[in-house]
């Protein structure tokens, strides 16, 4: 069974620092991972995707790598800013379009 | 602007009531899902539904019913079956076209029991 865990739980660090979240899962026959933000009390914006095949995906200030052998992603944010601050979820597709969340990383962004 | 609909954004249940939670897209997304998110754990899959009139159980479909009549709409029940219902009901959907497709979600419905 598929199980995914992120680390840490929550994490708060000042404005500018780089910072890296760890996502973890047991079973390396994924579709896809996928990284998403949660604002409180709102839905989920997805902000990477990264299939089976590739390395990592960059978008802006972000940037995840996978490395399906050792079941392992992180999510790396450059010059982290407040507006950051959300709640990050990684998921695993175990078929097309069937996700498989971990707990998430609640992120404060200190000005 | 395209997106996902999710309504109403809070509802209250009484006892042996069944309630139903609205979702609709205007994605042309083929593919649609029901979450539940409780406090401090990660969305979790209740049904979804890949094409219309067709939809599949997820993990946790034990006291939920759904339908699927037009492609657009993907109501979710849930009935008095269901014990243990509060939760952050979440609503996703993902165009067919392999997997490189990232899911968009709804705003979410809170659901609390009166």
């Amino acid at each position: 069974k598929q199980e995914v865990t992120q680390i840490p739980a929550a994490l708060s660090v000042p404005e500018g620092e780089n910072l890296v979240l760890n996502c973890s899962f047991t079973d390396s026959a994924i579709y896809n991972l996928q990284w998403f933000r949660q604002d409180p009390g709102k839905g989920l914006t997805s902000l990477l995707l990264i299939q089976s095949s590739q390395r990592e995906q960059t978008s802006g200030r972000l940037n995840a790598s996978l490395d399906k052998s050792s079941g392992r992603s992180t999510l790396y944010i450059a010059a982290s800013q407040p507006g950051d601050s959300a709640t990050y979820l990684c998921a695993v597709s175990r078929e097309e379009g069937k996700l498989i969340f971990g707990q998430g990383t609640e992120l404060s962004v200190k000005p | 602007d395209g997106g996902i609909t999710q309504s109403p954004k809070y509802l209250f249940r009484k006892e042996g009531q069944n309630v139903t939670l609205s979702c609709e897209q205007n994605l042309n997304h083929d593919a649609m899902y029901w979450y539940r998110q409780d406090p401090g754990q990660g969305l979790r899959l209740i049904y979804y539904s890949q094409i219309v009139n067709d939809f599949q159980k997820g993990d946790i479909a034990e006291g939920y019913s759904v339908s699927r009549e037009k492609k657009e709409s993907f109501p979710l029940t849930v009935t008095s079956a269901q014990k243990n219902p509060t939760a952050f009901y979440l609503c996703a959907s993902t165009s067919r076209r392999g997997s490189a497709q990232p899911q968009h979600f709804g705003d979410g419905t809170r659901l609390s029991i009166l």
